[in-house]
Parts: C-alpha cells; sequence; structure tokens
C-alpha cells in the first residue's frame, strides 16, 4: 500500500533533549512538508523540502532541523532550542507533478515534553 | 503574513440539514484551494479542492469560489453525525506552501 508513515506515534521527551521525528513516503513523491498543529489552532509550517537534498524554512523554523538525504525520507529534529516543543507533528507529502498540489499528510506525531 | 480566517465554531446543524463552512483569504495571489477534515485526534484528509472561480460539487459535498470577494466556502448537504470533525481551509501559495485556517467544528446532532 502507498502512503505516508509517522514514526513514533507518540514521544515523550525531556527538558534540554533533541528528538527526532521519522517520515517516510512511498508515493514517489518529489515535495515533502514539516508542520506543526497547537490545540485549537491550524497547521503551521515548519520546514519544507521540493527535491532531496534541498529544503527550506517555513514559518515557524526556529528550533527545529531536517535533512532529504533520499527522496522517501523526511526527518525532523525537534532541538533543545525549541522553547514549547509539546504539539502535534504532521508529515506531508505531494507529487509536484499533477495539475492540483495536494499534499498528503501521515497520522502524525504526539510530541510532549515532560 | 498571508492568512486563512475561519469561524472557529462550533457549528452545529441537525441531521440531514445543510451544513455551510466559510473561510477568507488575505493573499490573492492564491491560485487553489482545499478543505481538509480532520477528526479528533487523527491527521487532515482531502475533502475537496477548487481553483475556479464557482462551484464544484461532489457527492454531497460542494465548494465555492470567489476570488473577487477572496473567499471559500463548503456545504454539506444531508450532513451525518459522521460529519462530525473539524474542516480546515488551505490557501495554496508561491512555491506550493499551504496556509492553513484554524479550522471549525462541526457537530452534527441526530
Amino acid at each position: 500500500d502507498g502512503g505516508i508513515t509517522q514514526s513514533p506515534k507518540y514521544l515523550f521527551r525531556k527538558e534540554g533533549q533533541n528528538v527526532t521525528l521519522s517520515c517516510e513516503q512511498n508515493l514517489n513523491h518529489d515535495a515533502m512538508y514539516w508542520y506543526r498543529q497547537d490545540p485549537g489552532q491550524g497547521l503551521r509550517l515548519i520546514y519544507y523540502s521540493q527535491i532531496v537534498n534541498d529544503f527550506q524554512k517555513g514559518d515557524i523554523a526556529e528550533g527545529y532541523s531536517v535533512s532529504r538525504e533520499k527522496k522517501e525520507s523526511f526527518p525532523l529534529t525537534v532541538t533543545s532550542a525549541q522553547k514549547n516543543p509539546t504539539a502535534f507533528y504532521l508529515c506531508a507529502s505531494q507529487d509536484r507533478g499533477r495539475s492540483y498540489n495536494e499534499q498528503f499528510f501521515g497520522p502524525g506525531t504526539r510530541l510532549t515534553v515532560l | 503574513q498571508k492568512e486563512v480566517e475561519q469561524n472557529s465554531g462550533p457549528l452545529s446543524v441537525p441531521e440531514g440539514a445543510i451544513a455551510s463552512l466559510n473561510c477568507t483569504y488575505s493573499d490573492r495571489g492564491s491560485q487553489s484551494f482545499f478543505w481538509y477534515r480532520q477528526y479528533s485526534g487523527k491527521s487532515p484528509e482531502l475533502i475537496m479542492f477548487i481553483y475556479s472561480n464557482g462551484d464544484k460539487e461532489d457527492g454531497r459535498f460542494t465548494a465555492q469560489l470567489n476570488k473577487a470577494s477572496q473567499y471559500v466556502s463548503l456545504l454539506i448537504r444531508d450532513s451525518q453525525p459522521s460529519d462530525s470533525a473539524t474542516y480546515l481551509c488551505a490557501a495554496m501559495e508561491y512555491g506550493n506552501k499551504l496556509v492553513f485556517g484554524a479550522g471549525t467544528i462541526l457537530r452534527v446532532k441526530s
């Protein structure tokens, strides 16, 4: 089955700790995105990548880092510099070759800082 | 800052009624608009997309776009309890980036 997987589903982090969220897709999509969602709010863009080995900051990139070494994978690291990391993190991918630009979402990772 | 505005709700409608969800956007350059449905604790799933002025129908769902008024709406006919969710409106801006509204909570009462 084609789709996007995120792991882990739940993640607990201690203060001052870096953690990495995994995002993998087998849809052969070029573009991948990371969003953060806080309760009662919409999705905010953290980082995005339109092609392998290239990525750009979104609206709230401070305290986060990414890499895009493979087309299928776009991991997100939440660093200790992120002051309020507790949130629901969503990864998405997009086929840039389609006539419309639907983004498909993974199931999400819920991160809690202890 | 480019914005997408939605009434947070909750919007309560009786089963079988029409639910009307509205959205406005600030970036006149936006060309494509998306409605996602999100159940509590789950990820968003696409309901409709629209990029031409007018109406677009898909089953019980109709999306409406008015670029002059910078207004997008989603109508859900014959609303069912299973339609109860948060509906997110999103506008595609330059660079294939989506700007999301905060979402409207819809409650369909049986």
